[in-house]
């Protein structure tokens, strides 16, 4: 049973270009988020996609975009590069909008702002 | 502002014994609390979680405890393994009914355990 998968595992990109991270969901789960970690932090919520909309967002910029597809997968877009945003996206996927359950962490993308 | 607070960054036990690991949090509307294991080069891993209806949750080695009125759980191992060597995340959810979607997370916690 496949979990979460990710691509790419590892990115270096040049201030002010565009990144799209991508996200497979568990098999089962219908509803993917968005993690952002920082080193040495925990990870912060960027948005949560369900029924291909976006339905919880949190406090980033909207350079920081998303979709969802009919297949569940999704994707991270971030525009405009800062080398802040160097770190390790996460995509988590669950069944239905709530987290009883936990979410399914996928491996990460790491991304390399220089 | 930080609502969910790891304070101990790292936390070194023997092989057998109980690891307690603590989270404090200052939203009082967190009403849903999950704890997550980390291993180098994956992502986190749910482990155990607690409705803010109860003050205790156990499933096998793992027991969860929530002080609603500290706003405070901790995450006991008992017995810990050298297994158990991860990262560990507290996260908070809620209220269920409106931002059910939303975890915040803590910084995590290095819990080593040593042969």
């Amino acid at each position: 049973d496949a979990g979460v998968t990710q691509s790419p595992t590892h990115l270096i990109k040049t201030r002010g270009q565009q990144v799209t991270l991508r996200c497979s969901p568990k098999s089962g789960h219908d509803t993917v988020s968005w993690y952002q970690q920082a080193l040495g932090q925990g990870p912060q919520f960027i948005f949560q996609y369900y029924e291909e909309e976006e339905r919880q967002r949190g406090n980033f910029p909207d350079r920081f975009s998303g979709h969802q597809f009919p297949n569940y997968s999704s994707e991270l877009n971030v525009n405009a590069l800062l080398l802040g945003d160097s770190a390790l996206y996460l995509c988590a996927s669950s069944e239905g909008l709530g987290v009883g359950y936990g979410y399914t962490f996928g491996s990460g993308t790491r991304l390399t702002v220089v | 502002d930080q609502q969910v607070k790891q304070n101990s960054p790292s936390l070194s036990v023997q092989e057998g014994r109980i690891s307690i690991l603590n989270c404090d949090y200052t939203n009082s509307m967190f009403d849903y609390f999950l704890w997550y294991k980390k291993y180098p080069a994956e992502g986190p891993t749910f482990l155990i979680s607690i409705s803010s209806i109860k003050d205790k949750n156990e499933d096998g080695r793992f027991t969860v405890f929530l002080n609603k009125s500290a706003k405070h759980l901790s995450l006991h191992i008992v017995p810990s393994q050298p297994g158990d060597s991860a990262v560990y995340f507290c996260a908070a959810s809620g209220p269920l009914n409106t931002n059910a979607g939303k975890s915040t997370f803590g910084d995590g916690t290095t819990l080593t355990v040593k042969p």
